[in-house]
């Protein structure tokens, strides 16, 4: 079955270290990967994407993810957490061959700490 | 920013009892779609929807759901008998197109549903 599992239900850094959030997809030829973000109160938004193109992805607010095929993973890196990236992460999958639907994983809750 | 809005932000309703849930996608957004999420559990697809019918649906998706777009800028999810376990946060999003490179969905804030 097709799915994408985030290691760490729950992850907490100090602010100004590096954030590791991980996810591992099943393999399928060409999907589209997908890192979303959840603040409280608010809908997702996404960080970055992708899509086949170059594997070292860069987002928005000083995030990236590296797509490694042969350990397929799409882990999100920030190298300097800040207190507003507290939020709950979201690695989500589009499989080839499923016109729209998105496959989410569990979610990963980043706490950032003094 | 356009962005996508969702009404009400929490409902309460009885179990049996009808409920509507309402999205107002992006405007120039041609697909639209509906997911949810369980207290605790993943984010689940329910439903696709382009050019008036719906373009792929989930096992969830039973004959209790239905979706419409009534008006060209509402996009609604109805659940026509509602169960416990219906109670979870509904998530309406959209984008303009489906296949190439940008497929990214943009999500609404949510409907948190509760059934008692």
């Amino acid at each position: 079955a097709q799915s994408v599992t985030q290691l760490d239900s729950h992850v907490s850094v100090s602010e100004g270290t590096p954030v590791l959030l991980r996810c591992n997809y099943s393999s399928s030829y060409s999907p589209s990967l997908f890192w979303y973000v959840q603040h409280p109160n608010k809908g997702l938004q996404l960080l970055l994407k992708y899509t086949s193109a170059a594997t070292l992805v860069k987002g928005i607010n000083g995030f990236e993810a590296e797509f490694k095929k042969s350990e397929t993973s799409f882990h999100l890196t920030k190298p300097s957490a800040h207190m507003s990236d507290a939020a709950e992460y979201f690695c989500v999958v589009r499989y080839t061959g499923t016109a729209s639907k998105l496959t989410f994983g569990t979610g990963t809750r980043l706490q950032v700490t003094l | 920013e356009p962005e996508v809005t969702q009404t009400p932000s929490h409902q309460v309703t009885q179990m049996g009892q009808e409920v509507i849930l309402r999205c107002v996608p992006i405007s120039n957004h041609l697909y639209f779609y509906w997911y949810r999420q369980i207290l605790g559990q993943k984010v689940e697809f329910l439903v696709s929807f382009y050019n008036n019918e719906i373009s792929e649906k989930s096992e969830i998706f039973d004959d209790q759901f239905s979706v419409e777009r009534p008006d060209g800028s509402n996009f609604t999810l109805k659940i026509r008998s509602t169960k416990l376990e219906d109670s979870a946060m509904y998530f309406c999003a959209s984008n303009p197109r489906v296949a190439g490179e940008d497929n990214e969905q943009f999500f609404g804030p949510g409907t948190r549903l509760t059934v008692l």
